[in-house]
């Protein structure tokens, strides 16, 4: 059964930085390209970032660029979400996603960040 | 980019019924090397994270119930749920995974009446 587990959200302040993780089982994680979705309170699904499943490609959101950093390492089957720079509109649910190409065929169950002073 | 428009925002429907779910894009999303559509359907359910429903716009998911369709071609495409059940409540978008940055349409909430 393919899961991923996503960990490090919390509260933050305006400007802060944070670091979220993503660990994939049930699957061989370095086969699929990786991603990152978040959810604000009450809002739609608002896709962040993509990266590759050897790295050497990444793709973000224009709003993230310049402050959200995505990286891999496929020793741990894992996926991380550098995020730096963070304002009260990142607040989200994000949610680590995988799939064999742009596809997202799977999704973790999400972990908030909250950004408020 | 591309935007994803879906109508309507929320409909609700008899049990057994009939649901329709539009989405237009503002630009084609087929492929013609190998003549696909990249645009998939998603359930995300109260408290839950989203679930693939529907990809290369006509392919169920493994899994998915018969009772869900996608159709469409282009920039217009339809997801169809041909009897609604209770366990359908949810909301339901479609992604374009064409070309980045990926794009979600805004919703449809699907209420039961």
């Amino acid at each position: 059964e393919v899961q991923l587990v996503e960990s490090g959200g919390t509260l933050v302040q305006p400007g802060g930085s944070l670091r979220l993780s993503c660990v994939a089982s049930g699957f061989t994680s370095s086969s699929h390209w990786m991603n990152w979705v978040r959810q604000a309170p009450g809002k739609g699904l608002e896709w962040v970032a993509i990266i590759k499943q050897d790295g050497s490609e990444q793709h973000y959101v224009d709003s993230v660029k310049g402050r959200f950093t995505i990286s891999r390492d496929n020793t741990k089957n894992s996926v991380y979400l550098q995020m730096n720079s963070l304002r009260v509109e990142d607040t989200a649910v994000y949610y680590c996603a995988s799939g064999a190409g742009f596809l997202i065929e799977y999704w973790g169950q999400g972990t908030q960040v909250t950004v408020s002073s | 980019d591309i935007v994803l428009t879906q109508s309507p925002d929320s409909l609700a429907v008899s049990l057994g019924e009939r649901a329709t779910i539009n989405c237009e894009s503002s630009r084609s999303v087929l492929a013609s090397s190998n003549n696909e559509n990249f645009l998939g359907w998603y359930q995300q359910k109260p408290g839950q994270s989203p679930k693939l429903l529907i990809h290369s716009a006509h392919t169920r998911a493994s899994g998915v119930p018969d009772r869900f369709s996608g159709s469409g071609s282009g920039t217009q495409f339809t997801l169809t749920i041909s009897t609604l059940q209770a366990e359908d409540v949810a909301v339901y978008y479609c992604q374009q995974y064409y070309a980045e940055p990926l794009t979600f349409g805004g919703g449809t909430k699907v209420e039961i009446k």
